[in-house]
């Protein structure tokens, strides 16, 4: 199946600051998607994006589907944006599951 | 905006019982699906179904677990005898379409076995 890789495994931000996390993926891919996972564990969707670049606030996110990594901006960090993001991936040829990457867990400080 | 919705929220329970996990995926999705995390670890895929059938389950999925669209809204997780390790979060997740399209996620089922 295909392999998701997430880095950094952690990362601690002062208020303000500009971040990016990565996401390699072993494989061609018809779904990427990024989640944030909130402190009482749910699974925010933040974007589908299987290739190009989309913004949505102070979030965006590009893919190069060719070179198989997929990138998360978060610019002018809060707090709230505390917690785990995970990217996924789903390659059709292999099933219709998403394969989770390990995470990358974001704390953000005042 | 539609979203799919799970309860119970949290459901304690003792080993060797039976649980059922319920989810109500988005009204015109046509693809569901169930994933589990165990506390600290990642979101791993257990199931899809489509048209009233599995399509696809990973190992985890055993003999132990088993799925149902009882009716036209309702998607069902039942683990027949729970053990320890199966005390995790359980999220449901719906698409419209089966590849290239977002699949929802619900807002989980933490199950706790005791």
């Amino acid at each position: 199946g295909i392999q998701v890789e997430q880095s950094p495994p952690d990362l601690i931000l002062q208020e303000g600051a500009n971040s990016t996390l990565r996401c390699n993926f072993s494989d061609s891919v018809n779904n990427l998607q990024w989640f944030h996972q909130n402190p009482w564990g749910q699974l925010i969707n933040l974007f589908y994006i299987p290739s190009g670049t989309k913004q949505n606030g102070r979030l965006s996110a590009t893919t190069v589907a060719t070179e198989r990594y997929s990138l998360l901006y978060i610019s002018s960090s809060q707090t709230t944006d505390s917690g785990v993001y995970f990217c996924a991936a789903l390659r059709g040829a292999a099933g219709n599951k998403l394969t989770f990457g390990g995470g990358t867990r974001v704390l953000v400080k005042p | 905006e539609p979203e799919v919705t799970q309860t119970p929220s949290h459901q304690v329970t003792q080993m060797g019982q039976e649980v059922i996990l319920r989810c109500v995926p988005i009204s015109n999705h046509l693809y569901f699906y169930w994933y589990r995390q165990i506390l600290g670890q990642k979101v791993e895929f257990l199931v899809s179904f489509y048209n009233n059938e599995i399509s696809e389950k990973s190992e985890i999925f055993d003999d132990q677990f088993s799925v149902e669209r009882p009716d036209g809204s309702n998607f069902t997780l039942k683990i027949r005898s729970t053990k320890l390790e199966d005390s995790a979060m359980y999220f449901c997740a719906s698409s419209e379409r089966q590849f290239s399209d977002t699949q929802y996620f619900g807002p989980g089922t933490r199950l706790t076995v005791l």
